[in-house]
């Protein structure tokens, strides 16, 4: 079974260009993440997704970022414009939303942005 | 509101030396506290979940162990392909993950 699938896997852009990134989780995983990860941090968690719904969205700066997860499947992160400090690695990581795994992540392996 | 912090930052060891990670948490209602393994250029993959002081887990050459404020990582005689970042996470009830920074693990041939 293919694991949750990112892209692109990189990205360069100059400042105030868009940029969009991708997701596709895993095969029934009601709940989907996206989480921003600078040099030398942890995940810090954009927005979460139970099926089409946003249900935590209070880290996501608004102003320029927007994420949209239609169908309750895929789901796309946007900037718009991008600044410098955007760049970073941006992992999607989805779970079930009930059982076992209910709150074990697994992730993609990342899109990292350089804003230049 | 919850916090983690990890120790040491980064941390090189021969191969076959035995070491600790440390991860201290702050957090109110714990539902569980999560260890990941990334490797460069690559998303984190879990590796153990504890839910309770006294809680122990076991992979291979890692031990995980729980208290009430902080959890450790035990490497038994590590392998170079041990090399990795590892972090720890914690979730109270009906809130997010929350990660630490990281501890960047180096093992030595």
């Amino acid at each position: 079974e293919a694991g949750v699938v990112q892209s692109p896997r990189y990205k360069i852009i100059e400042k105030k260009q868009p940029v969009a990134f991708w997701c596709n989780p895993i095969s029934g995983h009601n709940t989907l993440y996206w989480y921003r990860q600078n040099l030398g941090q942890g995940p810090e968690l954009l927005i979460r997704y139970e099926n089409e719904e946003a249900v935590d969205d209070s880290q996501l700066p608004k102003d320029r970022f927007s994420a949209e997860r239609l169908k309750g499947v895929d789901s796309t992160l946007k900037i718009q414009p991008a600044e410098l400090g955007d760049s970073a690695v941006y992992l999607c990581a989805s779970s079930p939303r009930t059982g076992a795994g209910a709150n074990v992540l697994t992730f993609g392996a990342g899109s990292r942005l350089t804003v230049l | 509101e919850d916090q983690v912090t990890q120790s040491p930052e980064a941390l090189r060891l021969q191969e076959g030396e035995s070491s600790s990670l440390n991860c201290s948490y702050t957090v109110s209602g714990l539902r569980g506290l999560f260890w990941y393994r990334q490797d460069p250029g690559k998303g984190p993959e879990f590796l153990f979940t504890l839910y309770s002081a006294g809680e122990e887990k076991e992979k291979e050459r890692l031990k995980a162990t729980l208290t009430k404020k902080e959890s450790f990582l035990h490497i038994t005689a590590p392998k170079p392909e041990d090399s990795a970042t590892y972090l720890c996470a914690v979730q109270a009830y009906g809130q997010n993950f929350v990660f630490g920074p990281g501890t960047r693990l180096s093992v030595l041939p």
